[in-house]
């Protein structure tokens, strides 16, 4: 069975820094990964998504995120973080057609 | 807005009662989804529907629970003799057959307090 962690439950950060949240994978094959962002009243939010290619992928919001199958990682990365950014951030991978299965969640704040 | 909606947002209900919620997908996906998020962890998966076919239930979603999706338009999710445990927020989504490897759009949850 597949799961997926993220090691740090809370991270704080001030606003203009770089920002960087962990996630590891289990499953064995290449798995499908995402990262969703969920801000306090909102729905779930799709930043970024890796099939395949190119490792290093592009969302939206200015966020990026890097697959490494030798460290079974997908790290989100923000070069400069923005008073928005803070919320709650979740990691999921599918090994199928329609089952996510997703991280604990990583609880971003950003102080002045 | 044409996004996922949920209805109602919040729903206090006393031990015992039965709840129903319901979930409008983005009009032309044929997937929809039930998730469960307690607080403090991401959301587990409860159940899938392609059109109107129901195809998988979680394990989690023990016999008080049911889900219908009669049209393969709207969904609705009941919780008959809902019990303190089941207090959470209750996402749905969906997702189009020729999306992208499953991409999930969601709604903005119905958030659940039993009493």
């Amino acid at each position: 069975a597949q799961s997926v962690t993220q090691p740090d439950i809370h991270i704080t950060v001030s606003e203009g820094a770089s920002l960087e949240l962990r996630c590891n994978y289990s499953y064995g094959a290449t798995p499908y990964l995402f990262w969703y962002v969920q801000s306090p009243g909102q729905g779930l939010q799709l930043l970024l998504k890796y099939f395949s290619g190119d490792t290093l992928v592009q969302g939206i919001k200015g966020f990026e995120a890097e697959f490494k199958r030798s460290q079974s990682s997908f790290n989100l990365r923000k070069p400069s973080v923005h008073w928005s950014d803070a919320a709650e951030y979740f990691c999921a991978e599918s090994s199928n057609d329609y089952k996510l299965s997703f991280g604990a969640g990583t609880t971003v704040t950003v102080r002045a | 807005d044409t996004g996922v909606s949920q209805d109602p947002r919040h729903k206090i209900t006393k031990r015992g009662q039965n709840v129903t919620f319901r979930c409008d997908p983005i009009s032309e996906h044929n997937r929809l989804y039930w998730y469960r998020q307690t607080l403090g962890q991401g959301p587990e998966f409860l159940t899938y529907f392609q059109n109107e076919a129901q195809l998988e239930k979680s394990r989690l979603l023990s016999d008080r629970f049911s889900a219908e999706r009669p049209k393969g338009s709207f969904s609705t999710l009941e919780i008959q003799r809902t019990e303190q445990g089941d207090s959470a927020m209750y996402l749905c989504a969906s997702s189009a057959d020729e999306s992208s490897y499953n991409e999930q759009f969601f709604g903005p949850g119905t958030r659940l307090t039993v009493l």
